[in-house]
Formats: structure tokens, sequence, C-alpha cells
């Protein structure tokens, strides 16, 4: 069965950094398209980033809401995905969930929590 | 980017009775578009991709339909476990990709 789960939210100060961590069971962050979706306190999904395939390119891409602060990679020696966040700001506080699909996101974590407060 | 408007934001239906929800798109997305389920406390829920193909395990209760800029989801007999909140999201050619901001289904 496909789990994935993730790890490294805490509380961390305005402009701080964290980065979070995926690691992936039965299944290879490699050899599929991964992905950041997060959902702010009261509000919807936002999907944040995805990470291509090695074959296909490993290309990144990522929401306009964090293009620039945020970058998204992977260790395949580890089946892990990471999301390296910088310039945290107060909006960024959500659960962040890491997922797998090439478009919808077929499989999801149990998400972890950033929280970003003085 | 490709802006996606659900409505309504929230819906209450009867028991048995058929939930109707909608999805926009500010530009073509072909049927590059998902639907996904959000109970409290639980992980979101594929429920339809290339909208209208249900994901594994979906019951037949759930229909997606359309293409283009003009989606729809349907239940066709709302049972209490339908509460939820339902997103739709399109991955139309490159990323980024973009959710609904979602629609909360009631039971009357």
């Amino acid at each position: 069965e496909v789990q994935l789960v993730e790890s490294g939210g805490a509380l961390v100060q305005p402009g701080g950094s964290l980065r979070l961590s995926c690691v992936a069971s039965e299944f290879s962050v490699s050899d599929n398209f991964m992905t950041w979706v997060r959902q702010a306190p009261g509000k919807g999904l936002e999907w944040l980033s995805i990470i291509y395939t090695d074959v296909t390119g490993g290309r990144t891409y990522y929401a306009d809401s964090v293009v620039g602060r945020f970058t998204i990679s992977r260790d395949s020696s580890q089946n892990t995905l990471y999301l390296q966040m910088n310039s945290l700001r107060a909006d960024d506080t959500a659960v962040y969930y890491c997922g797998s699909g090439p478009g919808t996101v077929d499989y999801w974590g149990q998400g972890t929590l950033v929280t970003v407060s003085s | 980017d490709i802006m996606m408007t659900q409505s309504p934001a929230s819906l209450s239906v009867s028991p048995g009775e058929r939930a109707t929800l909608s999805c926009r798109a500010s530009q073509s997305v072909s049927s590059k578009l998902g639907w996904y389920q959000h109970k409290p406390g639980q992980v979101p829920r594929l429920l339809i991709y290339g909208a209208s193909i249900r994901a594994t395990g979906v019951p037949a209760r759930f229909t997606g339909n359309g293409s283009g800029t003009e989606f729809t989801l349907t239940i066709s007999s709302l049972r209490s476990e339908d509460v939820a909140v339902y997103y739709c999201q399109q991955y139309n050619n490159r990323p980024p990709w973009t959710f609904g901001q979602g629609t909360k289904v009631e039971i009357k």
C-alpha cells in the first residue's frame, strides 16, 4: 500500500525558514510526479508545487504565492520529497500535504502543520 | 494562471435528494479537471479525474460532467457520509494547477 508521511512542521517566526519532508513507502518519489498542497485555517486547498519524474526531466513548477520563496526537491536514495520554505509569512500558516499524481493528486499524506507567528 | 470558481459556496440537501455542484474555469481546461471530497479531520480524497472518470472505489452516485470551462459534480442520492467540502482542480497543459474555493455540502 502506498504511504506518504510528512514531517518537519513547526512553529517558526516570520522571515524564518523550514524544510518539510515526505517519506514514501511502496512508492518511488523519482518515478512519480510529486506535489505539495496546503490548507490554511478555515480556507480551501491551495496547490503549491510539483516536481516531474526523472524520465520527464524533473522540471519544477510553483504557484505564484510561493515562487522564489519555496523550493521542491527530492532525494532518490532516501525516497523522500522535500519542500524548503524561506521568508515565511503569517499567511503561510497551514497544514501542508505532500501528494502524487501527474495532474490530480491521487495519493495524499496525512499533512504536517506549519505555524508562522512571533 | 487559470482561476477556478465553484458555486454555490454551500449547499444543504435532504437525504436521498440530488446535489449538483458547479465549477467554472477562467479559460478552457479541456477535460483536465478533477473533483475531491474533503471531510473534517481527514485527508482529501480524489473522486473524479478527466472530468468524468471515477477514481477507484468511488460510488456510482458521484458523477462528473463537462468540458472546456463548465463542469458539474452530481451526487445522485445524498447520504450522511457525503457531508464534506468538495473541490475542483484543473491540470490542463502546464502547471501551475489550481483548485476552486470549495463547496460545502450539508444535510438538510
